[in-house]
């Protein structure tokens, strides 16, 4: 079975540019969620997919960040404009059920220099 | 507020040397209580889940205990090859968000 991944494993852009990561959760999984660990602090939900919709978006830290995720599948994250604070590992992760086990992907390294 | 606190930050041990790890959490209601492994650039990996206080989950080395108030994560005889960050996180009642602690750097001298 394969696992959650991520794309790109990292990623330099400059203040002010686009970038747009993605996760492909593990198949079947109806449930993804996205998380974030700025360095020296724990890691932060952003927001989580029932298939398609958004069932919980408080995470997010404003409206730079834009999640979707196509058709129930695979899901984007995109921040437009970056922010130098945005820098960080991006986790996403998957799960059958809202209270099983989350299965994570490698995450992708966003640094905004 | 919402917390997650692991302790210590980092515990440096010699190989077969036992110790526990700590995870105290003050939440409104809890879900369940997940211990994760996380080796340098990789995610995290999944080790044990407990739902209710007075549970218990054993793994290898490794066995994880719950209260009301905090979690220990024992590890007996340990080997170099479990050094790594632990990391425990809670999930809330009132919604599907995991709170995460900021981990315990685990080294495992040989």
């Amino acid at each position: 079975e394969a696992g959650v991944t991520q794309f790109p494993s990292h990623s330099v852009i400059e203040k002010g540019q686009t970038v747009t990561l993605r996760c492909d959760p593990i198949s079947g999984h109806d449930n993804l969620y996205w998380y974030r660990r700025v360095m020296g602090k724990e890691i932060k939900f952003l927001l989580h997919f029932v298939k398609e919709s958004k069932q919980d978006e408080s995470g997010m830290p404003n409206n730079r960040f834009l999640a979707e995720r196509t058709g129930g599948t695979y899901s984007t994250l995109k921040v437009q404009p970056a922010e130098l604070e945005d820098s960080g590992v991006y986790f996403c992760a998957s799960s059958q059920g809202t209270v099983d086990r989350q299965y994570f992907g490698p995450g992708t390294r966003l640094t905004v220099t | 507020e919402d917390q997650v606190t692991q302790s210590p930050e980092a515990l440096r041990l010699q190989e077969g040397e036992s110790s526990s790890l700590n995870c105290s959490y003050t939440v409104s209601g809890l879900r369940g209580l997940f211990w994760y492994r996380q080796d340098p650039g990789k995610g995290p990996e999944f080790l044990f889940t407990l739902y209710s206080a007075g549970e218990e989950k054993e793994k290898e080395r490794l066995k994880a205990t719950l209260t009301k108030k905090e979690s220990f994560l024992h590890i007996t005889a340990p080997k170099p090859e479990d050094s790594a960050t632990y990391l425990c996180a809670v999930l809330m009642d009132s919604n599907y968000q995991l709170i995460w602690g900021a981990g315990t750097k685990l080294i495992i001298k040989p």
